[in-house]
């Protein structure tokens, strides 16, 4: 069975430029979350879909971030213009349903901006 | 306002012996917990859960404990082994999402 597969795994790139990461989901789950992980923040989640459908985009920083589910098995995360402060790993999870149900993680993108 | 709170940053243990893993909450509408487990490099994987109707539930060596009057989790790992070094993540599930704790990073010493 794949698991949650994200791309790519690390990233550099210079302030301002746009970012995009991505994210494959495990077939048949109905939610994904994007989270960012820091030192200061720990893992905050970013944003939720559900069937495709963003629900929760409260966490979302800031203007410059957007996020995409175009159909089930495919999500996007992008950064524009990118800053220093962006840096961080970007995890994209997956899950059946809410409730009980466990989130299945991806390995996470590194995000470096010079 | 963090509503998910793991107070030990680390913890250190010797092989063989118990881990015991501590985690607050302060809102009450939760209805699940989870514990993942983090390896360097690796997104974090689900390791156990519980729900709020329940005070314990057991899988091989991992236990978790629940106490609602104090808004109080724990994880239980017996007996402790090297493999088991990891950062965990304390979770709490509410209305449609997850709230991660900070982690506690777990040594264990051979």
């Amino acid at each position: 069975d794949a698991g949650v597969i994200q791309s790519p795994r690390h990233e550099v790139t210079e302030m301002g430029q746009e970012v995009t990461l991505r994210c494959k989901p495990i077939s048949g789950h109905d939610y994904l979350f994007w989270y960012r992980q820091t030192m200061m923040r720990g893992l905050e989640l970013l944003i939720y879909f559900n069937n495709n459908v963003p629900i929760d985009d409260s966490g979302m920083p800031e203007d410059r971030f957007s996020a995409k589910m175009p159909n089930a098995s495919f999500s996007t995360l992008k950064i524009q213009p990118s800053e220093p402060r962006d840096s961080a790993v970007y995890f994209c999870a997956s899950s059946l349903r809410q409730g009980g149900q466990p989130q299945h993680f991806g390995d996470g993108t590194r995000l470096s901006i010079l | 306002d963090q509503q998910v709170k793991q107070n030990s940053p680390s913890l250190s243990v010797q092989e063989g012996r118990i881990s015991i893993l501590n985690c607050d909450y302060t809102n009450s509408m939760f209805d699940y917990f989870l514990w993942y487990k983090k390896y360097p490099a690796e997104g974090p994987t689900f390791l156990i859960s519980i729900s709020s109707i329940k005070d314990k539930n057991e899988d091989g060596r991992f236990t978790v404990f629940l106490n609602k009057s104090a808004k109080h989790l724990s994880l239980h790992i017996v007996p402790s082994q090297p493999g088991d070094s990891a950062v965990y993540f304390c979770a709490a599930t509410g209305t449609g999402k997850s709230t991660f704790g900070d982690g506690t990073t777990l040594t264990v010493k051979p």
